[in-house]
């Protein structure tokens, strides 16, 4: 069974600073998808990134880049010049071939001012 | 593009009441929706797949009697909880599946969070 997780249930990071985010996962497919979505305080979940896993270049997008190592099934989102309205919760996601996602727990991301 | 509305927000029923939860995908057809719930400072717990004009395939544990759902277009889910219960209140979410070459991808609506009493 595929597995998702994100071992940093919290993280906080300064205004303008970058932060990296932390997601690994675990699955025997060779082809699917993987996912950032951010769901700020009004629980709208928001795609923020996503990745095939047949493609080797990271996605980015904006602010957001991914580092994408398939070997390693790591996929950790960095987010550069981070914004008070990047504070959201972040879930890293899995899709394979039963089309269904499989999320993390979620990484609970505050900027300061 | 890629909108997903959900109806209504939130919802205040009494005990033994059913209630109906719609789902749209707005600017795109969308063979598959699917069905979450959250519950506070967790993740989302998948309830169910929904695909138009077919049954909805259910995760285990959830009753597909008490949690109806009817995929009868390629725009609108609905999600029906009968007979709720104060254990029912929770964050329900709905999601649509944009399908393509090199998509695959859900968009979420904005949730609807009910209440049980």
């Amino acid at each position: 069974a595929q597995t998702v997780t994100q071992s940093q249930p919290e993280m906080s990071v300064q205004e303008a600073e970058t932060v990296t985010l932390s997601c690994t996962y675990d699955t025997s497919e060779n082809n699917y998808y993987l996912f950032w979505y951010k769901q700020p305080p009004s629980r709208q979940m928001i795609l923020v990134i996503r990745q095939e896993a047949y493609k080797q270049q990271n996605a980015t997008e904006n602010r957001f880049s991914v580092n994408f190592q398939k070997a390693a099934k790591s996929f950790s989102l960095k987010i550069s010049d981070s914004q008070l309205g990047d504070t959201a919760m972040y879930f890293c996601a899995f899709r394979g071939s039963q089309g269904n996602l499989i999320f993390g727990k979620g990484t609970k991301l505050s900027v300061k001012p | 593009g890629a909108v997903v509305s959900q109806h209504p927000s939130r919802v205040i029923c009494k005990s033994g009441t059913s209630v109906k939860i719609e789902c749209r995908s707005l600017d795109f057809q969308a063979t598959t929706m699917f069905w979450y719930r959250q519950f506070p400072k967790q993740s989302l717990m998948l309830m169910a797949t929904s695909n138009e004009g077919s049954k909805a395939t259910y995760e285990q544990g959830v009753e597909k009697d008490k949690f109806l759902i009817n995929h009868a277009s390629l725009t609108l889910s609905t999600l029906t909880v009968t007979s709720a219960h104060p254990e029912d209140s929770s964050f329900y979410i709905c999601s649509a599946e944009l399908t393509g070459v090199g998509t695959d991808t859900q968009y979420f609506g904005p949730g609807t969070r009910l209440t049980v009493l």
